[in-house]
C-alpha cells in the first residue's frame, strides 16, 4: 500500500541553524501538509500546498518558514534559523484532493538546542 | 472561535470492553476526521467522516451534523487498541484546506 514518507525521523540541530525536513507523499495527491506537534500538545496546522503554490498557511507558518516541491516527489520544510521552540515532532501528509482523506508520514522529531 | 474538544482526556478499559471516545466542535464542518496516534508518535487515519457512520472492522465512527457532535466506539477492544485518539475537523467558516485538532484521548486497553 503506497505511504507517506520523512527523512530523517530524528534531526538534532543547534540553535540558529537552518534544517530541511523531507516528505515524499503518496505519488498521484495533489494537495501537500505540513504539521507539527509539540510534546505533550496537540497536533497543529501548519501549512498546505497545491499546484505548486501554498494555499493555506498558519500564523505558526512566519518567514522563518518554507515550503517547496523542488522535483516530482519531494516535499520539503525549511526552517531557515531554528529556535528552541521549534523543537517537535512533524509530520507531513498529503490527500488525493482537498476534501479527501489524509495519509500522514511517519513523522520527524525535530530537537533544537 | 473555532474549537474542537475531546472527552474523556483519558481513558483505562479491560480487554473486551466497548469504548466510547466523544468529539465535539463549536461551528458547522465540512469534513470530521478520527486519526489514531501510536505510542511511537506515528499518525494513522481511521475516518473521514461528513454524515451518518462508518465502520471498519472492530471501529465504528458516528456523526450528528445538528449536534456538532461525533463518536468512535471500539468494540471488544483489545491491548493493540492502545494508543491516542485524535479527532479533527475542518471547519465551513475560514480556511479551507485547514484541519484543527483535538487534544487527543489517551486510550489503555488491559488484559
Amino acid at each position: 500500500e503506497p505511504e507517506v514518507t520523512q527523512t530523517p525521523s530524528h534531526q538534532v540541530t543547534q540553535m540558529g541553524q537552518e534544517v530541511i525536513l523531507r516528505c515524499v507523499p503518496i505519488s498521484n495527491h495533489l494537495y501537500f501538509y505540513w504539521y507539527r506537534q509539540i510534546l505533550g500538545q496537540k497536533v497543529e496546522f501548519l501549512v498546505s500546498f497545491y499546484n505548486n503554490e501554498i494555499s493555506e498557511k498558519s500564523e505558526i507558518f512566519d518567514d522563518q518558514f518554507s515550503v517547496e516541491r523542488p522535483d516530482g516527489s519531494n516535499f520539503t520544510l525549511k526552517i531557515r534559523s531554528t529556535k528552541l521552540e521549534d523543537s517537535a515532532m512533524y509530520f507531513c501528509a498529503s490527500s488525493e484532493w482537498l476534501v479527501y482523506e489524509q495519509y500522514f508520514g511517519p513523522g520527524t522529531r525535530l530537537t533544537v538546542t | 472561535k473555532n474549537e474542537v474538544e475531546q472527552s474523556p482526556q483519558n481513558l483505562t478499559a479491560q480487554e473486551g470492553e466497548f469504548i466510547t471516545i466523544n468529539c465535539s466542535y463549536s461551528v458547522g464542518i465540512s469534513a470530521l476526521h478520527w486519526l489514531q496516534q501510536h505510542p511511537g508518535g506515528g499518525i494513522v487515519s481511521l475516518f473521514m467522516l461528513s454524515s451518518g457512520k462508518k465502520k471498519h472492522g472492530r471501529l465504528i465512527a458516528t456523526i450528528n451534523i445538528q449536534e456538532k457532535h461525533s463518536s468512535l466506539h471500539i468494540t471488544a477492544s483489545h491491548p493493540r487498541d492502545s494508543a491516542v485518539y485524535i479527532c479533527a475537523v475542518r471547519f465551513l467558516i475560514g480556511t479551507a484546506s485547514k484541519l484543527t485538532f483535538g487534544t487527543g484521548t489517551r486510550l489503555q486497553v488491559t488484559l
